[in-house]
């Protein structure tokens, strides 16, 4: 069983272009969702976290809009750069005890130059 | 500072034969993961630890085992690999929620596995 939905699979986006990825969770008991960037042959790194208590968060070109009653958040990439061509996974966990994150399937981000 | 370092990086196992892959990470973290990563499934945890002598199941913990006998190492397990174990294997590392509530996972660059 998904407990996190993440779409789409694979995006391709012109550079300087926005590029939009969306997840969606089940587990209402979730109360944490990162955003991972993972470049080929490493392991994925923290890119963006937020909480349910903000609807939205920015870091640089990097913003997560959350929107709790639908259990819907998306990552938002403006000015898009070749250098941030990845796989990118959205996460949940509850932030009581171990950091369980449940990952959704992932999204293969290309940004043409 | 190596942050976390898994070995091997590759591995061809045949099918009924076992293998340990290690993990270990510099950062005195207090919590450790393991995670198995496959195309179109996304990472999902296999076995995780809170701390030195503790380790509890994961969402996918069949077919593995793990120890953590020193803080800094996490083994994980394979006593009669079987080919639906072929997956990459990412260890990870955090501080526990003491210390930081929303601390990253650290991960290392994965052991990549192949059962045939």
């Amino acid at each position: 069983q998904q407990q996190v939905k993440q779409s789409p699979q694979s995006l391709i986006v012109q550079k300087g272009g926005i590029s939009i990825i969306n997840c969606a969770y089940e587990n209402t008991a979730f109360d944490y969702f990162p955003w991972y960037q993972q470049f080929p042959g490493k392991g994925p790194a923290l890119l963006i976290a937020i909480r349910p208590d903000v609807s939205e968060k920015k870091e640089g070109r990097f913003t997560i809009s959350f929107n709790k009653s639908a259990k819907q958040f998306s990552l938002h990439i403006m000015d898009s750069q070749p250098g941030d061509s990845a796989t990118y996974f959205c996460a949940a966990s509850s932030r009581w005890g171990a950091q369980k994150l449940v990952f959704g399937q992932g999204t293969r981000l290309t940004i043409n130059p | 500072n190596a942050g976390v370092t898994q070995t091997p990086k590759f591995r061809v196992l045949k099918t009924g034969q076992s293998m340990t892959l290690l993990c270990a990470q510099d950062m005195n973290h207090e919590y450790m993961y393991w995670y198995r990563q496959d195309p179109g499934m996304g990472l999902r945890l296999i076995h995780y630890s809170v701390g030195e002598g503790t380790t509890a199941k994961g969402e996918v913990p069949d077919g593995y085992n793990v120890s953590r006998l020193k803080k800094q190492n996490f083994l994980l397990g394979l006593e009669s690999a079987a080919p639906s174990q072929t997956s990459v294997y990412f260890c990870a590392s955090s501080y526990s929620r003491d210390r930081g509530p929303d601390s990253p996972l650290h991960f290392g660059n994965g052991t990549r596995l192949t059962v045939t």
